[in-house]
Formats: C-alpha cells, sequence, structure tokens
C-alpha cells in the first residue's frame, strides 16, 4: 500500500497564522503528493515533490520531504478563511494508484 | 477543458435498487479511478483501470459491485443491488501518464434508502 497518513486529524488556527501539516508513510516513493478537499468536492491537486527533491514552494505553500524519515510536511503560511478545508497526501510509486488516508482538517478562523 | 465530469450529482434510490454511476475522464488520459469516500472510511479506492482495462478491483466492496470502461472517454460503476450501507460519495479521478498528479471529478453524493 502506498497510503500515507496525515497528522494531526484537525487543527485550529486563527487567520494570518502559518498552519503546518504532516505526512508520513512507509513505503519507497517516486513523488509525494498533496490535495486539498473543500466540503462537498472533489480532492484538488495542490503540489507534487518527486522523492529526489527536499523542499517546493507554490505561492503560499511550502512541502518538504524527507526521504529518510519516510515524512512530508504542508506549510500553509499567512492562513486565510479561504484555507479552510480538508489536506490530504499521497504517495505515488510507478503506475500504482494514489492511496489518500484520511486527511488533516483545517479551520481557519477570522 | 471541461475537467473530469461526473454524472449525476445527487442519487436518492432505495434499497434493492440498481444504481449507474458515469463518468468521463478528461481527454487524453489514460488512467481512471473510482473513489469512495465516507467518514466513518475516509477516501477507498475502488478499482483503476489503465487504457480501459481494469487492473485492480480489489478495493471493490462485493460482487454487487461492477465497474466498466468500454472506451477511453467513459466509464461506469454499477451497484446492484444498493443496500443502505452503499451510501457515500463516489469520486472519479483520471491522470494523464504513470506518477503524475490526479483531476477529480465533483463527485457523486448517493443515498440508498
Amino acid at each position: 500500500s502506498q497510503q500515507g497518513e496525515e497528522d494531526p486529524q484537525a487543527l485550529s488556527i486563527q487567520e494570518g497564522e502559518n498552519a503546518t501539516m504532516n505526512c508520513s508513510y512507509k513505503t519507497s516513493i517516486n513523488n509525494l503528493q498533496w490535495y486539498r478537499q473543500n466540503s462537498g468536492r472533489g480532492l484538488v491537486h495542490l503540489i507534487l515533490i518527486r522523492s529526489n527533491e527536499r523542499e517546493k514552494h507554490s505561492g503560499r505553500l511550502r512541502v518538504t520531504l524527507d526521504t529518510s524519515k519516510k515524512s512530508s510536511s504542508l506549510l500553509i503560511t499567512a492562513s486565510r478563511a479561504a484555507d479552510t478545508a480538508s489536506y490530504f497526501c499521497a504517495t505515488v510509486r510507478g503506475n500504482t494508484p494514489l492511496v489518500f488516508g484520511k486527511g488533516t482538517r483545517l479551520s481557519v478562523i477570522a | 477543458d471541461a475537467g473530469v465530469i461526473q454524472s449525476p450529482r445527487h442519487e436518492v434510490t432505495e434499497m434493492g435498487q440498481e444504481v449507474t454511476l458515469r463518468c468521463k475522464p478528461i481527454s487524453g488520459h489514460n488512467s481512471l479511478f473510482w473513489y469512495r469516500q465516507t467518514m466513518m472510511r475516509g477516501l477507498e479506492l475502488l478499482i483503476y483501470f489503465n487504457n480501459n482495462v481494469p487492473i485492480d478491483d480489489s478495493g471493490m466492496p462485493e460482487d454487487r459491485f461492477s465497474a466498466k470502461m468500454p472506451n477511453a472517454s467513459f466509464s461506469t460503476l454499477k451497484i446492484q443491488p444498493s443496500e443502505p450501507r452503499d451510501s457515500a460519495v463516489y469520486f472519479c479521478a483520471s491522470r494523464r501518464g504513470e506518477s503524475e498528479k490526479l483531476f477529480f471529478g465533483s463527485g457523486t453524493q448517493l443515498s440508498v434508502l
């Protein structure tokens, strides 16, 4: 299984604060991907980090990957109420399907 | 590009009825995935196709569930007969190639009474 496990299960912060979510996995990977899901909607891809990369940025998102610890983190800086959503990680190895964990539910309070 | 298109958006049916969910992947994508999401079990992979061929259906709960992909632009997930425990949101997703990102449809909210 390529399943990633997100931590914490839920996170509540004030607008403007940074939010950090973690993902752990068990097997070797080609890449790790983070997705976001707004209530009642499908998952939307946020960022992909390859196994030979250690850090990647996209706007207010920063993702790190530590393959020796089999872990990744997603940092959202200067959070906004609109960032309220569930965030999922998934690891990829070859042509296998993405298997998702239960996600982290982020609440950003205005 | 219209994205992954799923229909219907909502389905309410009675126990024992047949339910058919439909998906149109993004043109040019060669892999298609069906997922089911519930509060209790999270997002579960049911089955996936590569180049219209089913690769792994080990996630399909039981024989009541079946999926087909007759061509590169259409897939169906059928439940016959449906049961209340099948109530969930069913998502279809596609991707262009190996190890690439997934594009999800908006899902079908299924309620079996």
